[in-house]
């Protein structure tokens, strides 16, 4: 089973708004990623989760917040937003043992989410 | 720095056409090469992979990737489209033990029936 999950599928909420993407799996995948995705273009990495400490963040604003709260769970916390952050929110994850058959990332669906 | 190229930004097939997408990526070292496919409205799904050996890959669906080194190439094919190969692809590399996945900017594919 390769096999992300993410909620919720959709969310609109408001630039005053705090709300939370979560994503898990039960792959046993160690390394756990936040892509941005807006239409048309290729993902944007976000942030890299490895063995539950933050090990990547890409210089993303503060009104995105990440947690792992253990290694099935991802969250990202969204706060004070702008429209310009209305995208595809995606999670993946990997298996984060040592040498290239590894390093396989699955993705989830994706939460889309438009911020008024 | 790794970075992917997808020169194709839309190719537009009639069934049953033979397809391939070009990808080049720079980086010197050892990399892992990567096709993604995203079909309308749903989410990255990975159609093959290469890490070493055989340079030719096969992955689901039909589709193969050639891997040559020499021209920094990882390019997509297959003999025959069907109208449900509608998607857009992206080809991604990461530099061995590296984290981080870094994408082409995706070529959309469009078939007609």
């Amino acid at each position: 089973d390769t096999e992300v999950t993410q909620t919720p599928k959709h969310l609109v909420m408001g630039m005053t708004n705090k709300k939370s993407l979560k994503c898990e799996q039960h792959m046993g995948h160690r390394a756990m990623y936040w892509y941005k995705q807006k239409a048309k273009k290729p993902p944007e990495l976000m942030f890299v989760y490895s063995y539950e400490k933050l090990s990547i963040n890409e210089s993303v604003p503060s009104r995105f917040s990440p947690e792992c709260p253990n290694s099935s769970l991802l969250n990202l916390h969204l706060h004070a937003l702008q429209p310009e952050d209305s995208a595809l929110y995606l999670c993946a994850s990997r298996l984060a043992l040592t040498g290239p058959e590894w390093e396989t990332q699955y993705f989830g669906p994706g939460t889309r989410l438009l911020v008024l | 720095a790794q970075s992917v190229s997808q020169h194709n930004h839309h190719v537009i097939l009639s069934e049953a056409a033979s397809l391939e997408l070009g990808c080049n990526y720079s980086y010197g070292g050892t990399v892992n090469l990567f096709w993604y496919v995203q079909y309308p409205g749903q989410h990255l799904q990975l159609l093959l992979k290469y890490f070493s050996g055989d340079p030719l890959v096969k992955g689901i669906k039909g589709f193969e990737a050639e891997f040559i080194k020499s021209k920094f190439s990882f390019n997509l094919r297959k003999p025959s489209v069907q109208w449900s190969d509608t998607a857009e692809y992206f080809c991604a590399v990461n530099a061995g033990g590296n984290e981080k996945l870094t994408f082409g900017t995706g070529t959309r594919l469009t078939i007609i029936p």
